[in-house]
């Protein structure tokens, strides 16, 4: 399984509601990434998770919250959001660092959200 | 943070090789490039990597220059399905042992025209 899964696909919310996105891997990576993507920009960074631990956090917003309850799961949690954070969110994992890895990071097919 | 600069955009024609270059002239000397790509704002997919040497798999090859201040992904064949964004990116070291920022680049939208 070299998959990972994001759900929503799709979610459109409003400015006062507070809703999460969801990601999921089953390769034994232990290192996962949020990244937010405006149209026809290139992904930016939000956060990094290390051994479910918070490693990287670039600045992000607070109403942005992740949480990443174990190994296989990451979730960023949404609230109080803006029109302007309307984007695709794209969730990628990879190998953990005992391995000394080099390669790549495989990316979900994102969730596109909308804030009225 | 390193950065990358790419062309915005570039057309090839379908069969010819596609070259398409980047520019990371700040790249620290343990930073990697990494070249991804990106169809119809699915999740980018990976293409290769490299620190130093070229590197060749069965998508593509990548020429690092020997300064490691530019790099070229080659597409040796192009077809009609390589139509995508392609994104040069560089893996930058955090300040937690072990960890990693993927930074993309601005990327390139590549046009394979029949």
């Amino acid at each position: 399984d070299t998959e990972v899964t994001q759900t929503p696909k799709h979610l459109v919310m409003g400015m006062t509601n507070k809703k999460s996105l969801k990601c999921e891997q089953h390769m034994g990576h232990r290192a996962m990434y949020w990244y937010k993507q405006k149209a026809k920009k290139p992904p930016e960074l939000m956060f990094v998770y290390s051994y479910e631990k918070l490693s990287i956090n670039e600045s992000v917003p607070s109403r942005f919250s992740p949480e990443c309850p174990n190994s296989s799961l990451l979730n960023l949690h949404l609230h109080a959001l803006q029109p302007e954070d309307s984007a695709l969110y794209l969730c990628a994992s990879s190998q953990d660092r005992a391995r000394a890895y080099t390669g790549e990071l495989f990316f979900g097919e994102g969730s596109r959200l909308t804030v009225l | 943070d390193a950065k990358t600069t790419q062309p915005p955009s570039m057309d090839c024609a379908e069969g010819r090789a596609a070259n398409l270059p980047c520019n990371h002239s700040t790249i620290s000397g343990n930073e990697y490039v990494y070249w991804y790509r990106q169809i119809h704002s699915q999740g980018p997919q990976y293409i290769i990597h490299g620190l130093k040497n070229n590197e060749t798999n069965e998508m593509a090859s990548l020429i690092i220059t020997e300064d490691r201040k530019s790099s070229t992904l080659i597409l040796p064949h192009a077809t009609l399905r390589d139509t995508a964004v392609y994104y040069c990116i560089v893996r930058v070291a955090g300040l937690t042992s072990g960890t990693y920022k993927y930074i993309f680049g601005t990327g390139t939208r590549l046009k394979v025209l029949a």
